[in-house]
């Protein structure tokens, strides 16, 4: 678990701040993912990021923003929230990314999550 | 196009009982599956993943799942429960082309004393 780290722990912020996840991974990964866990609902990968290019948008709102400087690093940036955004956020890292060409799907490994909540 | 159902929302056992957790997917090829253990307040641990090299995969902490492809299910078993595997836990299918995960609603196990 402590392959990947994120920070804060906990947030809590108004609808007109701004924030930052941060996330990062000491596992040599090549490939890193935010998902958002919400209460009743399944898991929802939000973004991928394979040799820091952005590989997926899962129809996510602009609002979240995300940025990955290198292979180690993944932020989130949040403006102008809802409180339906209030949510685990996870994020996650593995060594190769979608679509690699691999017969099998590598493991992804998950960091120990933001818990959102916006006012 | 992929999917994963887990048949049951919460499962309650006695400490010391056989735990099942079952889970039923969908895919028209070859998928990879693995079972994810969630704590309160912690990230998903990886407890065991299915591709292809046995049907009878072994993970962590006493826990296994059987590949069936005739009946298209991964349950997740454990002989003995333990209070500290209390916990929620998720059955993931990949996507063709790979490491684009979906995820099942999730099974909260309670273990009861």
């Amino acid at each position: 678990e402590t392959g990947v780290t994120q920070t804060p722990r906990h947030l809590v912020m108004g609808m007109t701040n701004k924030k930052s996840l941060k996330c990062e991974q000491h596992l040599g990964h090549n490939a890193m993912y935010w998902y958002k866990q919400s209460a009743k609902k399944p898991l929802e990968l939000m973004f991928v990021y394979n040799f820091k290019e952005q590989t997926e948008n899962n129809s996510v709102p602009s609002r979240f923003s995300p940025e990955c400087p290198n292979s180690s690093h993944l932020f989130l940036h949040l403006h102008t929230l809802q409180p339906e955004d209030s949510a685990l956020y996870l994020c996650a890292s593995s060594q190769e990314g979608p679509n690699s060409g691999g017969a099998y799907a590598d493991t992804q490994y998950f960091g120990p999550g933001t818990r959102l909540t916006v006012l | 196009a992929q999917s994963v159902t887990q048949l049951d929302s919460h499962v309650s056992v006695s400490e010391g009982t056989p735990v099942l957790l079952r889970c039923n997917y969908s895919s028209s090829y070859s998928p990879s599956l693995f079972w994810y253990v969630q704590h309160p307040n912690k990230g998903l641990q990886l407890l065991l993943k299915y591709t292809s090299a046995a049907t009878l995969v072994k993970g962590i902490n006493g826990f296994e799942a059987e590949f069936k492809k005739s009946e298209t299910s991964f349950h997740l078993t454990k002989p003995s429960a333990h209070m500290s595997d209390a916990a929620e836990y998720f059955c993931v299918v990949s996507d063709q082309g790979g490491n684009k995960l979906v995820f099942g609603a999730g099974t909260i196990l309670r273990v009861k004393s």
